[in-house]
């Protein structure tokens, strides 16, 4: 079985803080997927990235950046200078290749952006 | 682009009632997907679609049943619903092709059961 661990429930930053929310997974599967999604207040998921078990180039995205560690098993979110419209929900997520590629889901952390 | 319509939006039931959720895709993919959402737990799936006329079941899929009759739509059934099934559902639909695997969602709906 898979799990998928967000142990911060919730974080407040002030804005331009750097940020990085935590993402641990577990899996016996050698080939798997990693995601992150954006939840905004408007309740909608939104795709951020994916990451596959063989590629553990970190990534960045303009103020986004993703560590992928195979020897912790983790999947962590940098966002840098965070802005009020980063505030929402964050979900990471995991897949591998059974039962239609479902996605086991971490239990999200609330990010709270102030000015 | 539509991608994933989800009908309706909000919906609020008594015990016992029985309602259909619709999911809709104009991407044509072959997977589709039925979440809940509760506070806290992330999203745990109901049911999923492997194609046209298949239905399998998820982590939690009991209360609930699932229609695949179209390839663009997923339909998802309470026949009689119970408090605990007040929840906030979502759909979703993937290529087949595994060089993609990404998931794309709906927009959710809301259900209130009294």
């Amino acid at each position: 079985a898979q799990k998928v661990t967000q142990a911060q429930t919730e974080i407040s930053v002030v804005e331009k803080e750097d940020v990085t929310l935590d993402c641990v997974y577990e899996t016996r599967d050698t080939t798997y997927y990693l995601f992150w999604y954006k939840q905004p207040p408007s309740g909608e998921l939104v795709f951020l990235i994916r990451r596959n078990s063989f590629d553990e180039q970190n990534e960045i995205s303009g103020r986004y950046s993703w560590n992928f560690q195979k020897s912790t098993s983790s999947f962590n979110f940098t966002i840098t200078a965070s802005q009020v419209v980063d505030s929402a929900v964050y979900f990471c997520a995991l897949s591998v290749r059974n039962a239609g590629n479902m996605l086991t889901f971490g239990g999200g952390t609330r990010l709270m952006v102030k000015p | 682009n539509a991608g994933v319509t989800q009908t309706p939006k909000f919906r609020v039931l008594k015990t016992g009632q029985s309602m259909t959720l619709l999911c809709a895709q104009d991407m044509n993919h072959e997977y589709m997907y039925w979440y809940r959402q509760d506070p806290g737990m992330g999203l745990r799936l109901i049911h999923y679609s492997v194609g046209e006329g298949t239905t399998a079941k998820g982590e939690v899929p009991d209360g609930y049943n699932v229609s695949r009759l179209k390839k663009q739509n997923f339909l998802l059934g309470l026949e009689s619903a119970a408090p605990s099934q007040t929840s906030v559902y979502f759909c979703a639909s993937r290529e087949i092709a595994g060089a993609k695997n990404i998931q794309y969602f709906g927009a959710g709906t809301r259900l209130s059961v009294l």
